[in-house]
């Protein structure tokens, strides 16, 4: 199936330091989703972005919904050891029965 | 949030058997589940849509006689793998939508770490 085209693939951080990714497509979604999966465990919901141009904060999480729907990107600021883990964003499209597309992941690292 | 759990967190089961994993949401009622498939180091990769009262939806590729689909209630649906080989061995991870908001998220269960020797 689609996947997203998600970015960096993996990332070695020193706690403190901020960092970004994002998510493109070449096809535009009503809504982007972002989500933190540690080891052996399910996905948890970060962020939920609903209209073009959206900027939203969670913590020290912000996320935007791109203006052209075709992308959107997710900064974390000030890291901490326990950010690591990956990073999926997800897209969905309205009347696709709330189905999501996932992108490869974001692995991230943060060095003590 | 609504919370999704997920029964039992790991299995392992003998070739040729069959396995069933359940998908409950705890605090909210779900019209709709996913299940998905994850192998190591990789996304998630959609395998249904769990419809409540009718037939699950299969994404192109997975088979329906392997992957056996049943939400017979708002809060439950369970994924049956049957005649079970090494290479189904994988994390299954459900999804849920909360049918009583107007908000589009899906909420994960914790996961399934099948292996099937």
């Amino acid at each position: 199936g689609q996947q997203l085209n998600q970015s960096p693939q993996s990332m070695f951080i020193q706690e403190g330091e901020d960092v970004s990714m994002n998510c493109t497509s070449s096809s535009i979604f009503n809504t982007w989703l972002w989500y933190k999966q540690d080891p052996g465990e399910g996905p948890v919901l970060l962020i939920a972005l609903y209209k073009a141009g959206e900027l939203t904060s969670n913590g020290r999480l912000t996320a935007q919904f791109g203006i052209t729907r075709k992308d959107s990107f997710l900064n974390i600021s000030a890291s901490i050891p326990s950010d690591v883990g990956i990073y999926f964003c997800a897209g969905q499209r309205r009347g696709s029965n709330y189905k999501l597309t996932f992108g490869k992941g974001t692995l991230l690292t943060v060095n003590p | 949030g609504a919370v999704v759990s997920q029964h039992p967190s790991w299995v392992i089961c003998k070739s040729g058997t069959s396995v069933k994993i359940e998908c409950r949401s705890l605090d909210f009622q779900a019209t709709t589940m996913f299940w998905y498939r994850q192998f190591p180091k990789q996304s998630l990769m959609l395998m249904a849509t769990s419809n409540e009262g009718s037939k699950a939806t299969y994404e192109q590729g997975v088979e329906k006689d392997k992957f056996l689909i049943n939400h017979a209630s708002l809060t439950l649906s369970t994924l049956t793998v049957t005649s079970a080989h090494p290479e189904d061995s994988s994390f299954y991870i459900c999804s849920a939508r909360d049918a009583g908001s107007f908000d589009t998220e899906a909420f994960f269960g914790q996961g399934t770490r099948l292996t099937v020797v």
